[in-house]
């Protein structure tokens, strides 16, 4: 069975450039997390799914971050426009429900110069 | 955002040691999780406990979820160098508020 998908792994851009990055969910699991993780400490989340409604997303910074899940399957995260802050790795998750049982992909690493 | 304590923050130990590690909270859980994390990885779970003084192991890690819901421990025995790497431990609230929050990490490094 494959893992969660995300891409890019990496990413550099300049600050204030958009950024984008995918997540593909393990088949079946209907609940999608994005969370950051700031180099030294844990993963924080910034969303939360369950299928297509985003249920949590208290900690999203919503001046500059989007995310959508359409279909209630992959997932797209986006900053407009990306600070010097925002250099992080991004960590998708999935789980067939809310146990705390995650499964995170390998991470998408930002870059902002 | 909020995270949990762990400690210690950094172990450095010799292969064929026992290691032990905790996380504290000032919040009281519903379910504690242990998850490790390899350079240029993602997190992979190693022990989920759902109930206060539950001891489970998984090979030879052994993880115990606090008699007040406020903190777990986990050991290592017999440490070998794929132990390497950086243990996060989560914490799931119930109830409405329903939420995971993570712990700050452990990094280990085992000398063969």
């Amino acid at each position: 069975e494959a893992g969660v998908v995300q891409s890019p792994r990496y990413k550099i851009i300049e600050k204030k450039q958009p950024v984008a990055f995918w997540c593909n969910p393990i088949s079946g699991h209907n609940t999608l997390y994005w969370y950051l993780q700031n180099l030294g400490q844990g993963p924080e989340l910034l969303i939360r799914y369950e299928n297509e409604e985003a249920v949590d997303d208290s900690q999203l910074p919503k001046d500059r971050f989007s995310a959508e899940r359409l279909k209630g399957v992959d997932s797209t995260l986006k900053i407009q426009p990306a600070e010097l802050g925002d250099s992080a790795v991004y960590l998708c998750a999935s789980s067939p429900g809310f146990t705390g049982e995650l499964f995170f992909g390998e991470g998408s690493r930002l870059t902002v110069l | 955002g909020q995270q949990l304590n762990q400690s210690p923050q950094s172990m450095f130990i010799q292969e064929g040691e026992d290691v032990s590690m905790n996380c504290t909270s000032s919040s009281i859980f519903n379910t504690w999780l242990w998850y490790k994390q390899d350079p240029g990885e993602g997190p992979v779970l190693l022990i989920a406990l759902y109930k206060a003084g539950e001891l489970t192991s998984n090979g030879r890690l052994t993880a115990q979820f606090g008699i007040t819901r406020k903190d777990s421990f986990l050991n290592i025995s017999a440490s070998i160098p794929s132990d390497v790497g950086i243990y996060f431990c989560a914490g799931r609230y119930g109830g409405a508020t329903n939420k995971l929050i993570f712990g700050t990490g452990t990094l280990l490094a085992v000398q063969p």
